[in-house]
């Protein structure tokens, strides 16, 4: 079965400075990998995806992920966050059947806050 | 700017009362989600429909709770009777389901209590 591990429940940032967010998976197949964010009472809203290629992904927002295949990592990483990037954040490995998308699995998210 | 809608989007209830959550998925997208999220399990995956049949509801428990599709437009998760472990948001989320790498839409929750 799939697994995703987020080691960060918080990460504090000052604004401004770099961010980088960990995610690591265990799937037995060729990941399909999802980084998702939430804001407080809100849905969740994709930021980027990977599943083959270019091994990185840029995303909405100015975020970008990193596919490592020889670590089983996907992290997400921002050159310079601002105050509305507070959020919560989760990485997902999904599941594809001959029929097509299946479930997500999410890691338990990370708590970005961000310092004046 | 079409979006995955859900109903209530708060409701407080007493133990042992019936919960029904409403889900529209975006029109076109032929597979939709049910999610659970709560501070000590986190986001999970309860049941999901493709073309409004029900592939998986392994995460759900059997008897209590129940997931139909009654129409393409529509998405019901029921609860009965509710008991305080179910406190939690549920989500619905939706993809189109072309091809393989399709992104799912979630709605804004329900945030169920129950007390």
């Amino acid at each position: 079965a799939q697994s995703v591990t987020q080691p960060d429940i918080h990460i504090t940032v000052s604004e401004g400075a770099s961010l980088e967010l960990r995610c690591n998976y265990s799937y037995g197949a060729t990941p399909y990998l999802f980084w998702y964010v939430q804001s407080p009472g809100q849905g969740l809203q994709l930021l980027l995806k990977y599943f083959s290629g270019d091994t990185l992904v840029q995303g909405i927002k100015g975020f970008e992920a990193e596919f490592k295949r020889s670590q089983s990592s996907f992290n997400l990483r921002k050159p310079s966050v601002h105050w509305s990037d507070a959020a919560e954040y989760f990485c997902a490995v999904g599941r594809y059947s001959g029929g097509g998308a299946d479930g997500l699995t999410f890691g338990k998210g990370t708590h970005l806050i961000i310092q004046p | 700017d079409a979006r995955v809608t859900q109903t209530p989007r708060d409701k407080v209830t007493e133990m042992g009362q019936e919960v029904t959550m409403r889900c529209q998925p975006i029109l076109g997208h032929n597979t939709v989600f049910w999610y659970r999220q709560t501070m000590m399990q986190g986001l999970e995956l309860l049941a999901y429909f493709r073309n409004r049949a029900p592939l998986d509801d392994s995460g759900m428990p059997k008897d209590r709770f129940s997931a139909e599709m009654p129409d393409a437009t529509l998405a019901t998760l029921k609860i009965q009777p509710s008991e305080p472990r179910d406190s939690a948001v549920y989500f619905c989320a939706s993809v189109r389901t072309g091809g393989a790498f399709e992104t799912q839409y979630f709605g804004p929750g329900t945030r169920l209590l129950v007390l």
